[in-house]
C-alpha cells in the first residue's frame, strides 16, 4: 500500500526555520496537505494543495513540493508551534485513497 | 462550518457500535467526509471517505470489511459503525470535511470534529 514518509522528529530554537519533509512516490502528481496537532486536540489544517495557507494560519507557515517530496516550512518558529505535524495525500489508484505520513514531532526550545 | 461528534463510548469486545458526526454551517451533502483513527500515542490513520449525497464510500484496505461508513443526508450526519469490536479498535476517531465539492477529487481536510474516544475492554 502507498506510504508517505516523514522524519520522526525535528528540533529548532525559537526564531529559527523549521523544515519538515514528506516523501511519497505519487507526490509529483498529487497534492499534499499539512496538519498541526497539539496535545489533546484535533488536527488543524495549516497548508493545503502543497502551498496554500488557510485563513487564520500565521504567515510563517508555508509549503512547497518538488518531485517526490513535499516540505512544510515554519519561518521563525515560535514556542507555540511545538506540536505533531502530519502530511496527507492520496494514492494514484484513481480512487483517491487517502494516506497520512507517520507524523513529525516538532520541538522548539 | 462545524462538525460535532458523539460522546465517548466504552464497549466490550464483540459488541457493536455506531458513532456519529453532525455537520452544520454548510451544505452537508456536497462535501466529502473522511474518518480518521488515532490509536493511543500513535499517528493519524485514514480509514475511508464518503460522498454523503450518493452514499459512495471508499475504504482503506486496512479497514475494509471491519467498519462501515454511511450517512443520513436528511439530518446532515455521517456515521462510523462496527458490528464486532476488538480491543485493538481502542482509539480516538475523528471525522473531517474535505475541501472541494463532490464530484471533484477530495482536497485537504479543512474542518475536523472534536473526536470520539472509543474504549474496548473486557
Amino acid at each position: 500500500s502507498y506510504e508517505l514518509t516523514q522524519p520522526p522528529s525535528v528540533s529548532v530554537s525559537p526564531g529559527q526555520t523549521a523544515r519538515i519533509t514528506c516523501s511519497g512516490d505519487a507526490l509529483p502528481k498529487k497534492y499534499a496537505s499539512w496538519y498541526q496537532q497539539k496535545s489533546g486536540q484535533a488536527p488543524v489544517l495549516v497548508i493545503s494543495e502543497d502551498s496554500k495557507r488557510p485563513s487564520g494560519i500565521p504567515e510563517r507557515f508555508s509549503g512547497s513540493s518538488s518531485g517526490t517530496m513535499a516540505t512544510l516550512i515554519i519561518s521563525g518558529a515560535q514556542v507555540e508551534d511545538e506540536a505533531d505535524y502530519y502530511c496527507y495525500s492520496t494514492d494514484s489508484s484513481g480512487y483517491h485513497r487517502g494516506v497520512f505520513g507517520g507524523g513529525t514531532k516538532l520541538t522548539v526550545l | 462550518v462545524q462538525l460535532v461528534q458523539s460522546r465517548a463510548e466504552v464497549k466490550k469486545p464483540g459488541e457493536s457500535l455506531r458513532i456519529s458526526c453532525k455537520g452544520s454551517g454548510y451544505n452537508f451533502p456536497t462535501y466529502w467526509i473522511t474518518w480518521v483513527r488515532q490509536m493511543p500515542g500513535k499517528g493519524l490513520e485514514w480509514m475511508g471517505r464518503l460522498d454523503p449525497s450518493h452514499s459512495y464510500t471508499i475504504y482503506s484496505p486496512s479497514f475494509q470489511g471491519h467498519v462501515t461508513i454511511s450517512a443520513d443526508k436528511s439530518i446532515s450526519t455521517a456515521y462510523l459503525q462496527w458490528s464486532s469490536l476488538k480491543a485493538s479498535d481502542t482509539g480516538i476517531y475523528y471525522c473531517a470535511r474535505h475541501e472541494g465539492v463532490v464530484p471533484s477529487p477530495p482536497g485537504g481536510l479543512d474542518s475536523w470534529g472534536q473526536g470520539t474516544l472509543v474504549t474496548v475492554s473486557s
